[in-house]
C-alpha cells in the first residue's frame, strides 16, 4: 500500500481566515514533505519534515506553517493568505529523505484564496 | 540553463501508438530518476524509478536512462486513451528535481 491521503480536497478561503491542510500516511515513512503546483507547473518543494523534524524550509511565507505531530501526520496551516496562494497543495512522503527512495504523493488540496 | 529540461508539448498521438517521452540534465550528480504521471486535477502517480544507465521495463511503460547523454526517456507501447494526462520527470539529489511536464493526448 502507497497510500497518501489529503484532507480537504478543496478548501476555499478568506484573506483573513485561518484553516489547516492534513495529511497521512500508514506506509513507515520518516520523510514528509509539503509541495504547491499552480496550474501547467511542476510541484515546487516547500518544506521537509524528516523524523517529525523541521529538516528543509525553501524560503516560504511565514503565513504558511508547518506542523509534523507524529510519524504519520502532517499538517499546514494557513493564516492570512493572499489570492496568489491559490494552488493545489500536495503532500508526499519517502521511507527516508535521501536520494534513492521514492516520494509517494497524495491526492492534492485544491485551495482557493478569495 | 535549467537543472531539468523537458518538451512540454502537448503531444497528441491516435490509440496504439508507441509514445517516446524524454528530459535532459545538466547535473552529473543525478542518479535517481522517476516518471510520474499526473491527471487532471489529480497528485503525481509515481509510474517508473531507475537507477543510473539502463532500461526498465513494467507492462507496456519502458524507462531508459542515458547517463553519459545526461538523457532519460520513458516509451509507452500501445498506448491507451486512458494514458493521456501529464508526465513528469523527476532527479533526485537532497530533493527532487522536476521536469516542466509533457502533456500527452492519445486520442480513440
Amino acid at each position: 500500500d502507497t497510500e497518501v491521503t489529503q484532507t480537504p480536497k478543496h478548501l476555499v478561503m478568506g484573506m483573513t481566515n485561518k484553516k489547516s491542510l492534513k495529511c497521512e500516511q500508514h506506509m513507515g515513512h520518516r520523510a514528509m514533505y509539503w509541495y504547491k503546483q499552480k496550474a501547467k507547473k511542476p510541484p515546487e518543494l516547500m518544506f521537509v519534515y524528516s523524523y517529525e523534524k523541521l529538516s528543509i524550509n525553501e524560503s516560504v511565507p511565514s503565513r504558511f506553517s508547518p506542523e509534523c505531530p507524529n510519524s504519520s501526520l502532517l499538517n499546514l496551516h494557513l493564516h492570512a493568505l493572499q489570492p496568489e496562494d491559490s494552488a493545489l497543495y500536495l503532500c508526499a512522503s519517502s521511507q527516508e529523505n535521501t536520494p534513492g527512495y521514492e516520494q509517494y504523493f497524495g491526492p492534492g488540496t485544491r485551495l482557493t484564496v478569495t | 540553463q535549467k537543472e531539468v529540461e523537458q518538451d512540454p508539448g502537448p503531444l497528441s498521438v491516435p490509440e496504439g501508438a508507441i509514445v517516446s517521452l524524454n528530459c535532459t540534465y545538466s547535473n552529473s550528480a543525478f542518479q535517481y530518476f522517476m516518471w510520474y504521471r499526473q491527471y487532471s486535477r489529480k497528485g503525481p502517480e509515481l509510474l517508473m524509478y531507475t537507477y543510473s544507465s539502463g532500461n526498465k521495463e513494467d507492462g507496456r511503460f519502458t524507462a531508459q536512462v542515458d547517463k553519459s547523454s545526461k538523457y532519460i526517456s520513458l516509451f509507452i507501447r500501445d498506448s491507451q486513451p486512458s494514458d493521456s494526462a501529464t508526465y513528469l520527470c523527476a532527479m533526485n539529489t537532497d530533493k527532487l528535481i522536476f521536469g516542466t511536464g509533457t502533456r500527452l493526448q492519445v486520442f480513440p
